[in-house]
């Protein structure tokens, strides 16, 4: 069965600090979505593609955060510098299309220390 | 206040009870609902999507939709220690463009 590859699974650094995680979408799937989810809350999207363009990044911090999925199929999430407040699970789902069922993958925690 | 309202409990049963769940929302916009299924450490798994008010079986499973009430429900029959986990609902819909928002997430253990 098909499924979201995320990596790093767990990821540990200190503030002020660079980090990035990688998210490879189900075969075949234009949207990608990035989500955070504090401990104890539901994930909230941070932002979406459909194929290589971003359609919503109204949520994404972007003077430290940045998302890319250059050639609309694995994509990248980038902060620098990393705050103690973006300690959180960090997922990463994708659909055939708009609309459509999201899958999510396993997820990478991220601890700022 | 939050677009969707969910108890966060943590609700604890015996095994073989019947569990209800449920999330309030308050977007008329919503037209898709769906519960997700998160272990601790693992991402969330799709357990039931609904489209319309009513009801939708799936094994054990029911999912409810009241749109007139802003309210879903879903239950789990026969509950199982396995079913011990984080159930999160979801909704989409309007100019969302396919963005799901969350409930808070329901803790639920099914002890022995």
């Amino acid at each position: 069965e098909a499924e979201v590859a995320q990596s790093p699974r767990y990821k540990i650094t200190e503030k002020s600090q660079a980090v990035a995680f990688w998210c490879d979408p189900i075969s075949g799937h234009a949207t990608l979505y990035w989500y955070r989810q504090i401990l104890g809350q539901g994930p909230e999207l941070l932002v979406q593609f459909q194929d290589e363009s971003v359609v919503d990044d109204s949520q994404l911090p972007k003077d430290r955060f940045s998302a890319e999925r250059l050639k609309g199929v694995d994509s990248t999430l980038k902060i620098q510098p990393a705050e103690l407040g973006d300690s959180a699970m960090y997922l990463c789902a994708s659909s055939l299309g708009v609309q459509e069922t999201q899958y999510f993958g396993p997820g990478t925690r991220l601890l700022v220390l | 206040q939050k677009e969707v309202e969910q108890d966060p409990g943590p609700l604890s049963v015996p095994e073989g009870a019947i569990v209800s769940l449920n999330c309030t929302y308050s977007n008329s916009a919503f037209q898709y609902f769906m519960w997700y299924r998160q272990y601790s450490r693992k991402g969330p798994e799709l357990l039931m999507y609904t489209y319309s008010s009513g009801n939708k079986e799936d094994g054990r499973f029911t999912a409810q939709v009241d749109k007139s009430s802003k309210y879903i429900s879903l239950f789990i029959r026969d509950s199982q220690p396995s079913d011990s986990a984080t159930y999160l609902c979801a909704m989409a819909g309007g100019t969302s463009y396919g963005k799901l928002t969350f409930g808070q997430g329901t803790i639920l253990t099914v002890h022995p």
